[in-house]
C-alpha cells in the first residue's frame, strides 16, 4: 500500500492563479481530510468527506473548494490564490466514525508570490 | 468549537531524562478522543499517543505515557528515557465524535533533546 500520497511536494503560485493538490489514497478509507499549517502553528482542518459525494466545511474553508467523486480521490482547489494562503497542506484519511488512527500525506509546500 | 491550547513553545531535556509536554483543552462534548502526534522535520505526522475520555486509566505506549485529567481539561505526555529520535515538534489534537469526527490541534511543543 502507498497510503496517503499526496502531488505536488512543492509549489510556488502568483496572485491569483488557481491550481489544485491531489491527495489519493489506497486503504479504501470512508474520511478523509484537508489541513493546513501555517508556520509554528499546529494544523486546522479546511474541509472533509466523510464518504464519496459527501463533502463538509472545516475551521478554514474560505478559498478552497473540494470534491470527492470517488473513495480514492480528494482534490483540493484554490481559485484565485492569495498571500495567505502560503502553507503547509496536509491530506490524510481514516477508516470510518469508529477508527481512531488518521494516516498522513507528505504534505504539499505552497507559496503565493 | 473546540480548542486546543500547548502553553509551552519549546521544551529541552537531557537525553535519558524524562520530560512532561502540556496540553489543556476546552469541550461541552462529554466523550471525545485526545491524541498526541509527533511531527520531525520531515513534515510526517507520527501518531505517538491516544487516549479515550471514557477510560479512566492513563494510556501508555512503552516510553510515552499520558497523565489525562478529564474534569481539568488537561492532557500531558510524558516522555521517559528521552533519546535524541524524540526531538521533533509535537502536536495536542482533540478529535471529536460529532459528523466528520473533526480533529483540533494545539500550536505544539518544539521538544530539543541534549546529548
Amino acid at each position: 500500500n502507498a497510503g496517503v500520497t499526496q502531488t505536488p511536494k512543492f509549489r510556488i503560485l502568483k496572485i491569483g492563479q488557481s491550481m489544485t493538490l491531489q491527495c489519493a489514497q489506497d486503504m479504501n478509507h470512508n474520511y478523509m481530510y484537508w489541513y493546513r499549517q501555517d508556520p509554528g502553528m499546529g494544523l486546522k482542518l479546511i474541509y472533509y468527506s466523510v464518504g464519496a459525494g459527501i463533502t463538509d466545511k472545516g475551521e478554514v474553508p474560505n478559498g478552497y473548494n473540494v470534491s470527492r467523486s470517488t473513495t480514492e480521490d480528494f482534490p483540493l482547489r484554490l481559485e484565485l490564490a492569495a498571500p495567505s494562503q502560503t502553507s503547509v497542506y496536509f491530506c490524510a484519511s481514516k477508516q470510518g466514525a469508529s477508527s481512531y488512527e488518521q494516516y498522513f500525506g507528505p504534505g504539499t509546500r505552497l507559496t503565493v508570490t | 468549537a473546540q480548542t486546543v491550547t500547548q502553553s509551552q513553545p519549546e521544551m529541552s531535556v537531557q537525553e535519558a531524562e524524562t520530560v512532561t509536554l502540556s496540553c489543556t483543552y476546552d469541550t461541552s462534548e462529554s466523550d471525545y478522543y485526545l491524541f498526541w502526534y509527533k511531527q520531525p522535520p520531515s513534515r510526517q505526522m507520527i501518531l505517538v499517543i491516544r487516549q479515550e475520555a471514557y477510560k479512566q486509566q492513563n494510556a501508555t505506549e512503552n516510553r510515552f505515557s499520558v497523565n489525562f485529567q478529564k474534569a481539568a481539561k488537561s492532557f500531558s505526555l510524558k516522555i521517559s528515557d528521552s533519546q535524541l529520535g524524540d526531538a521533533a515538534m509535537y502536536f495536542c489534537a482533540y478529535r471529536s465524535l460529532g459528523t466528520g469526527n473533526q480533529f483540533y490541534f494545539g500550536t505544539g511543543t518544539s521538544l530539543t533533546v541534549i546529548p
